[in-house]
């Protein structure tokens, strides 16, 4: 299966500032996807980003909150703009790894925000 | 709307135990259901279903998906202490997963 890496590991941040994660894949992926955990939740799908076009934003999900880049089939960013409490969330990143065939999805090690 | 409803929300289980999870969805486009391990952070793939009737399994976990019914079931039998998770169910509608909101198993020695 795909390895994948997520930077930093955690973070604590002010309010009113930003976040940049960086999210890396051992291959090349198609797809990468972004999900939020908020404390006590299950996973949120915030966007889908694919190479060489805009992300796909899910519903509650805009870009200027949560920019997200994808300049090559094995690197993403998701940046969290103007911080507030209410983002402090496990950040992941995810793939879906097509080498075996079966499409399954794999998720990074995760990004634990805490804003204060 | 897709809906993934996992039951129970919370078990408590003596080592040496069976536990069932369950696993319901109401989805547009079908892809494939799934079944994740998260212990801290990251949820660890165990397995991916797509046909109805076919159980998989890895060791002591197997699951199998009914599509009939819109339902899956995870087990875990002979429970050790490392099992004690949150387990995910998540659905895949074209791309995209959602997911129930996990069922928290404590396996106590």
């Amino acid at each position: 299966s795909a390895v994948i890496s997520q930077k930093p590991s955690r973070d604590i941040c002010q309010r009113g500032t930003s976040l940049t994660i960086q999210c890396q894949v051992d291959s090349q992926v198609t797809m990468m996807f972004w999900y939020r955990q908020q404390p006590g939740q299950s996973l949120t799908l915030i966007a889908t980003a694919n190479q060489g076009s805009e992300a796909t934003y899910e519903s509650g999900f805009v870009i200027d909150k949560f920019p997200i880049s994808r300049p090559n089939l094995t690197f993403s960013t998701l940046t969290v703009s103007n911080m507030s409490p209410e983002d402090s969330s496990i950040y992941l990143c995810s793939v879906e790894d097509t080498g075996t065939g079966l499409n399954e999805q794999y998720f990074g090690p995760g990004t634990r925000l805490t804003v204060t | 709307e897709d809906k993934v409803v996992q039951s129970p929300l919370s078990l408590v289980v003596h080592e040496g135990d069976t536990v069932t999870l369950n696993c319901s969805y109401e989805v547009t486009n079908f892809r494939s259901l799934l079944w994740y391990k998260q212990e801290k952070k990251a949820p660890t793939f165990l397995f991916m279903l797509t046909s109805s009737g076919i159980e998989k399994k890895s060791g002591r976990l197997s699951s199998i998906l009914d599509k009939k019914e819109l339902f899956s079931i995870l087990n875990i039998t002979a429970t050790q202490t490392g099992d004690s998770a949150v387990y995910l169910c998540a659905v895949e509608d074209d791309y995209k997963l959602s997911f129930g909101a996990g069922t928290t198993v404590t396996v106590r020695a």
